[in-house]
């Protein structure tokens, strides 16, 4: 099983609104990431959690809070966001090492848009 | 920083027809080289990837890609492409000692017209 689980896949959200991603995976992958992906563009690196602890921020503002409750799964807390917050958010997990020989696994994405 | 181009932003080819996607990266150093794609309302998978010896590798679904070191390419071929590989196609790069980073091109749309 090489699934990444993503809820829910379609969010609307205002500009007060407090709402969370989840991403589950059951592959045993010690390595999870959040992406965004606006239309036409490549997938951004967000987050890197390495053994369920925040290793990489690529400078995302607080408004996005990742968090890890265990190692399957990875949330993504979303508070005051703003519209060009809209987006396709992308969770992917791997094995950890490797020195980036390992594949990452992606699932679905959430489509985000905030009114 | 390394960056990831990929020069062809939209193909479109008619069924039969040989595909090849350009892929060019900016890091001088050792790097793992992948291929992914994204059809249609559906999440990224990987098509093939590259992470030493032989820089000719083959992938799912008739694909294939060679790494050339001394152009910090690696270009996606297929024979005969189908209307099936209507998709988006990404290059993504893996700097030695990014731990398991990668850094995606900007994309190729690809339309194949049956």
């Amino acid at each position: 099983d090489t699934e990444v689980t993503q809820t829910p896949k379609h969010l609307v959200m205002g500009m007060t609104n407090k709402k969370s991603l989840k991403c589950e995976q059951h592959m045993g992958h010690r390595a999870m990431y959040w992406y965004k992906q606006k239309a036409k563009k490549p997938p951004e690196l967000m987050f890197v959690y390495s053994y369920e602890k925040l290793s990489i921020n690529e400078s995302v503002p607080s408004r996005f809070s990742p968090e890890c409750p265990n190692s399957s799964l990875l949330n993504l807390h979303l508070h005051a966001l703003q519209p060009e917050d809209s987006a396709l958010y992308l969770c992917a997990s791997s094995q950890e090492g490797g020195g980036g020989r390992y594949i990452q696994y992606f699932g679905a994405g959430t489509r985000l848009s905030v009114l | 920083a390394q960056s990831v181009s990929q020069h062809n932003h939209h193909v479109i080819l008619s069924e039969a027809a040989s595909l090849e996607l350009g892929c060019n990266y900016s890091y001088g150093g050792t790097v793992n080289l992948f291929w992914y794609v994204q059809y249609p309302g559906q999440h990224l998978q990987l098509l093939l990837k590259y992470f030493s010896g032989d820089p000719l590798v083959k992938g799912i679904k008739g694909f294939e890609a060679e790494f050339i070191k001394s152009k910090f390419s690696f270009n996606l071929r297929k024979p005969s492409v189908q209307w099936s590989d209507t998709a988006e196609y990404f290059c993504a790069v893996n700097a030695f000692g990014a731990g398991n980073m990668l850094t995606f091109g900007g994309g190729t749309r690809l339309m194949v017209k049956p």
